[in-house]
């Protein structure tokens, strides 16, 4: 069983729409999650972390933590072209490595 | 501040050969880590290098080593290469303290294809 859960996608959101990802972890002790984007033919980069409960935001991004189901999801609102890409969720088990998904390709039509 | 830095950037090798790739990390960061990227696994986390001891490592077999160096440089190893080893190779840098993952950078890697 994969330790980080994803949908590989395609996802297409049309433009200016709200791009929901989600993903799943196996680990309840996970305390860290994060998101990263990856552009095609480029190395990830991290957008957004989150360690407790609830919604946290940053700008267009909101990253969601449901421990006690055990999701974690990010929301695109006002999707833009830019943000077509592959995003990788990551989370941090007790034996503080950092675990990827396969990650969810997004493409957003404009 | 200049990034990550990875050499080579692109690396040919026929199977049973053995490959060193480097990483520089950014200034101030103490804390290296290795991934491996391919279509069907995802990344996965090879090790991770901290003031020159190995801190963490991945379930890759033997033949994936690392070092990392008194200016927190760090290098890996693949020895014995096989065709399931062709790749992209990341490497990522941070401090190294608590909760550093959320300040950690992605350098742009080292396709490494064997033949």
């Amino acid at each position: 069983q994969k330790e980080v859960e994803q949908n590989s996608g395609p996802l297409s959101v049309p433009e200016g729409a709200i791009a929901s990802l989600n993903c799943t972890y196996s680990d309840r002790g996970s305390q860290s999650f994060f998101w990263y984007r990856q552009y095609s033919g480029k190395s990830p980069e991290l957008i957004m972390f989150i360690y407790s409960n609830g919604d946290k935001e940053d700008g267009r991004f909101t990253a969601q933590l449901n421990k006690a189901s055990q999701y974690v999801s990010l929301l695109i609102r006002d999707s833009q072209p830019s943000d077509s890409a592959t995003y990788l969720c990551a989370a941090v088990f007790g034996n503080e490595k950092l675990t990827f998904g396969t990650g969810t390709r997004l493409t957003i039509i404009p | 501040k200049a990034g990550v830095t990875q050499t080579p950037r692109y690396l040919i090798k026929t199977r049973g050969q053995q490959v060193t790739l480097s990483c520089s990390p950014i200034s101030g960061h103490r804390s290296v880590s290795w991934y491996q990227q391919t279509p069907g696994q995802g990344l996965q986390f090879l090790f991770e290098y901290f003031s020159e001891t190995q801190r963490n490592k991945g379930n890759f077999p033997g033949r994936f080593s690392g070092r990392q160096f008194s200016n927190s440089r760090s290098e890996m190893n693949v020895s014995t290469l096989e065709l399931g080893d062709s790749a992209l190779y990341l490497c990522a840098s941070s401090t190294g303290g608590q909760r550093s993952y959320n300040e950690q950078f992605f350098g742009p890697g080292t396709r490494l294809t064997v033949l």
